[in-house]
C-alpha cells in the first residue's frame, strides 16, 4: 500500500503557484520523497524527489517539513500543461528494495 | 533518447477472449515493469524482471495473466481468459537496473483495454 496521503484533488488559478500537500508520517530514515505526475494519456513522469533538504529544479520546488512527516511540491507558475493527477511516493534511495507504489494522487486542475 | 514504445494504444475485446501487449524499453535499461492502472487509480505493479528474470510477480494474478521477457529486451503481457475487471490501462516501464534511483523510471504512454 501507499505510504501517502494526498487530496483528492485541486484546482489553481493560471499563473498562480500550486501548492500540492502530501503527508507520509510513517517515513523511515532512509526513505525519499518522490513526486511524478500523469497527464491524461500518458504515463508518469518524474518531477522531483528529495530526503530532508528543500529541492528545486526547473520544473517545481519540494520542501520537506523538519520532521520529515510532510512535504509540499511547489509549482510556481502553474500553466494549463500543468493540468495532470500528481502522485507522492516514498521509496529507498536505490538497491533493490521496493519499486514506485503510487497512491491515487491529487488532480490539479489549472484554470485560465 | 527513444522511449518506452507500447503496442497497441488502444483494444477492444469480449470478455472470455485473450489480449496481448508488447513494450519495447529502453536501450540498455536491464529492469523491466509492467503496471495495471485502473480508472481513477494509481498505477499497480504486475510484475517485475530483470533482464529475462522475474523478480517480483506477487501481484500479478497468473491464473489467467502471463508475461515474459525472452531475449531480455522486449516483453509481452498476456491475459486470457479477459474479464470485465480487467479493463485498465496497461503501463511499460523501464530503468536502467534493479536497484535504479527513484527517479530512474521511465514510462510508456500505456495500452488502454476494454473488455466489454
Amino acid at each position: 500500500d501507499a505510504k501517502t496521503t494526498q487530496p483528492p484533488s485541486m484546482d489553481c488559478a493560471e499563473g498562480r503557484a500550486a501548492n500540492l500537500p502530501c503527508n507520509h508520517s510513517t517515513i523511515s530514515g532512509n526513505e525519499y520523497v518522490y513526486w511524478y505526475r500523469q497527464i491524461h494519456s500518458q504515463g508518469p513522469q518524474y518531477i522531483i524527489h528529495g530526503l530532508k533538504n528543500n529541492e528545486t529544479n526547473e520544473m517545481a520546488s519540494l520542501i520537506i517539513t523538519e520532521d520529515r512527516k510532510s512535504s509540499t511540491l511547489i509549482l510556481p507558475h502553474a500553466t494549463l500543461r500543468d493540468t495532470a493527477v500528481y502522485y507522492c511516493i516514498v521509496r529507498y534511495y536505490g538497491g533493490s528494495q521496493g519499486n514506485l507504489i503510487f497512491g491515487k494522487g491529487t488532480k490539479l486542475s489549472v484554470k485560465p | 533518447e527513444a522511449g518506452v514504445a507500447q503496442s497497441p494504444r488502444y483494444k477492444i475485446i469480449e470478455k472470455r477472449q485473450s489480449v496481448a501487449f508488447w513494450c519495447n524499453p529502453i536501450s540498455g535499461h536491464a529492469t523491466l515493469y509492467w503496471y495495471q492502472q485502473i480508472l481513477g487509480q494509481g498505477p499497480k505493479l504486475l510484475i517485475q524482471f530483470q533482464n529475462n528474470g522475474v523478480v517480483d510477480d506477487s501481484q500479478l494474478p497468473k491464473d489467467r495473466f502471463s508475461a515474459e521477457r525472452l531475449k531480455g529486451v522486449d516483453s509481452t503481457l498476456k491475459i486470457q481468459p479477459a474479464k470485465l475487471e480487467d479493463s485498465a490501462v496497461y503501463l511499460c516501464a523501464s530503468s536502467l537496473n534493479q536497484g535504479a534511483l527513484g527517479y530512474g523510471y521511465t514510462f510508456g504512454s500505456g495500452t488502454r483495454l476494454t473488455v466489454v
